[in-house]
């Protein structure tokens, strides 16, 4: 049973840039959250996706876009790279057609993105 | 902040020691879970504890909640060098239109020495 997968493992942008990073969640979750986790800090909540519709969001601009397929599996979008925009992202899944495993999340490695 | 935060940022002991990290966050929850990460890779969920429980226990880990407190404190017994890790707490908000949203702190950084 493979867990969540994130693509690619590793990605260097220039500023101004356009970024796609793609999620498979867990099988059998419907679910997907990503994250942001820069240097030295927690990870912050970007947006969650389910049903192929964004249910929640953080603090974070438009440039943050996300979409999610039919099969689950998401991609996040950041358009206009800024410097400040160098993290870790985390995908998270869960399945929130089960409401007592809603709250179980799966995390997959993270997609390191450097911006310069 | 709804944010969890942790104490101490950084924790260095010895193998075999017991590790404590502490967690306070600020509003009310629905559950409170900890996760560790290794050398800035994925997050892997170590235990979940509800806001109606007040202890639970999942190998060498212990995890306690006192709501009245607002506070969690994680426990590492006999602690080895693999256990070296960041370790974070993240609260769930008692409230719908989260569901499902991870609130983190900063972490406290273990670091076991052999």
């Amino acid at each position: 049973d493979a867990g969540v997968t994130q693509s690619p493992t590793h990605l260097i942008k220039t500023r101004g840039q356009q970024v796609t990073l793609r999620c498979s969640p867990k099988s059998g979750h419907d679910t997907v959250s990503w994250y942001q986790q820069a240097l030295g800090q927690g990870p912050q909540f970007i947006f969650q996706y389910y049903e192929e519709e964004e249910r929640q969001r953080g603090n974070f601009p438009d440039r943050f876009s996300g979409h999610q397929f039919p099969n689950y599996s998401s991609e996040l979008n950041v358009n206009a790279l800024l410097l400040g925009d160098s993290a870790l992202y985390l995908c998270a899944s869960s399945r929130r057609s089960e409401r007592v495993h809603v709250y179980e999340q799966y995390f997959g490695p993270g997609t390191r993105l450097t911006v310069t | 902040s709804q944010q969890g935060e942790e104490d101490p940022q950084a924790l260095s002991i010895q193998e075999g020691e017991n590790a404590t990290m502490n967690c306070s966050y600020k509003t009310s929850i629905n559950n409170l879970q900890w996760y560790r990460q290794n050398s800035g890779r994925g997050l892997v969920h170590l235990i979940l504890i509800r806001s109606n429980e007040r202890e639970k226990h999942s190998g060498r880990l212990r995890v306690t909640l006192d709501t009245s407190k607002k506070s969690s404190s994680l426990l590492i017994t006999a602690s080895r060098a693999a256990d070296t890790a960041s370790y974070f707490c993240a609260t769930v908000p008692d409230r719908g239109s989260t569901l499902g949203r991870l609130y983190f702190g900063r972490g406290t950084q273990l670091t076991v020495w052999p």
